[in-house]
């Protein structure tokens, strides 16, 4: 079964400061892979998603970006960091398939911007 | 685009009590409805899915039922326990290259021993 990997846990940095998040997935191939963001109250946000190695498409307009480098890894990275950006990033993949599953979510990561 | 409205926002039951969770959906197209628990700092986990050709599922204490003519389906949680306390979401897929899940707004349950 798929397994997804997501590092660090918690990470505080400073307003200004570039950030990268990586996300990377084992036993499973192509994957369609996404990050999404918990802020205040627990709605999940979808912030990009990557149907494919060097396929990103945006939700929501902002100061991150999003990488697919390699099939299995996924990035989520930033210039300089804003007080806003702070929530809880998770990444997930989906494997397509008959019949369709849903998603497998990482364990997070809680990242405070101060 | 897909919108899913998840009621109610907080739900408290005593232990060994029943707990139900709603949700609705806006696109007839929709055919995958999952329910996720998400523990405090963790990840959303998937309990139970339900496709549009069956109308009811069941695993242990979880059920999930739904109505595709009114487009709305349930999470039902029996014989409540301490551990069953976290966030729940419900989601719907549409079809497309994409395959997105719209997720609902979350339900915090609490179960009081």
């Amino acid at each position: 079964s798929q397994t997804i990997h997501q590092w660090p846990a918690t990470l505080v940095q400073p307003v200004g400061s570039p950030l990268s998040l990586e996300c990377t997935v084992e036993g499973t191939s192509n994957p369609n892979l996404y990050w999404y963001r918990q802020a205040a109250g627990r709605g999940l946000q979808l912030l990009f998603y990557s149907v494919g190695i060097g396929q990103i498409s945006s939700e929501v307009p902002q100061n991150l970006s999003a990488s697919r480098p390699q099939d299995r890894q996924f990035i989520l990275s930033s210039k300089k960091l804003l007080l806003s950006d702070s929530g809880f990033y998770l990444c997930a993949l989906r494997v397509l398939g008959i019949p369709e599953g849903g998603y497998t979510f990482g364990s997070g990561t809680r990242l405070t911007v101060v | 685009g897909e919108n899913v409205e998840q009621h109610p926002s907080t739900l408290s039951v005593q232990e060994g009590d029943s707990a139900v969770i709603k949700c609705t959906y806006s696109d007839s197209a929709s055919n995958y409805f999952p329910w996720y628990k998400q523990e405090l700092g963790k990840g959303p986990q998937l309990i139970i899915d339900i496709r549009s050709n069956v109308g009811e599922k069941k695993d242990q204490r979880i059920a999930v039922t739904l109505n595709k003519t009114a487009k709305h389906f349930s999470l039902h949680i029996t014989e409540t326990q301490p551990e069953d306390s976290a966030v729940y979401f419900c989601a719907a897929s549409l079809g497309g290259s994409a395959r997105q899940l719209t997720f609902g707004s979350g339900t915090q349950l609490t179960v009081l021993p």
